[in-house]
């Protein structure tokens, strides 16, 4: 159980595409989403959190127009990176929480990430 | 600030010994949950233990132990009869009991296991 789908798992494209990333949650509702960047040898980086039905929050340094964040359902978030350009290579990796209260010790769970190039 | 220290960049060890990931926080925190994730080549990050601050019996979860001790902040993860698929990428995190599930992830140890 607690299986998060991410899609596309690699995505080349051009400099000054938009590129979308799908967050799923399969089998449990997802009331809460967070969106990571992880750069080569290095720990994750939340960029932001994502509650369904509202609008995200985003950390400190965190372009909210370059990377538009949707959550429209308890089962769906998307990350839509905006006219990308090269320097927005990474890896992205999103996790859900399977719900109940955060007290409860409900553990992230992840996709398997996108890794995004841009030429 | 709440933070994680993982102090041990990379380690390698042979296979089938026993080898030991520290991992150290700061909070002032009473409550929280503390993880293990294990990120492989595959770079999907899988929970490995999880430990509630208000227990004092160290988890286990098969093969993976840990050592936490409240007082001193640390949070160590031991792995015995290590394996071949156990190389990978080692994340501590640390989450407040009422955080809205989010995570302040430590900087990771990249562990090795040889033949």
């Amino acid at each position: 159980g607690a299986v998060v789908s991410q899609h596309p798992s690699w995505v080349i494209c051009k400099s000054g595409t938009s590129v979308k990333i799908e967050c799923r949650s399969l089998d449990f509702q997802a009331t809460t989403m967070f969106w990571y960047r992880q750069f080569p040898k290095q720990s994750l980086m939340l960029m932001a959190t994502s509650n369904e039905g509202s609008k995200a929050t985003y950390e400190q340094g965190v372009e909210k127009d370059k990377f538009l964040i949707n959550h429209a359902s308890l089962t769906l978030s998307t990350l839509t990176v905006t006219s990308a350009h090269p320097e927005d290579s990474s890896f992205y990796i999103c996790s859900a929480s399977s719900g109940g209260a955060p007290r409860w010790g409900q553990p992230q769970h992840f996709g398997d990430g996108t890794r995004l190039s841009i030429l | 600030a709440q933070t994680v220290t993982q102090s041990q960049p990379e380690m390698s060890v042979q296979e089938a010994e026993t080898v030991t990931l520290s991992c150290t926080y700061d909070t002032s925190e009473n409550n929280y949950y503390l993880f293990w994730y294990k990120q492989p080549p595959s770079r999907q990050m899988i929970l490995v233990i999880r430990q509630e601050a208000y227990k004092q019996q160290n988890a286990t979860e098969n093969r993976f132990s840990v050592n936490f001790q409240k007082a001193a902040k640390s949070f160590s993860l031991k792995i015995s009869d290590s394996q071949l698929g156990d190389t990978a990428m080692y994340f501590c995190a640390f989450r407040p009991l009422d955080s809205n599930y989010q995570l302040i992830w430590g900087a990771g140890t990249k562990l090795i296991i040889k033949p």
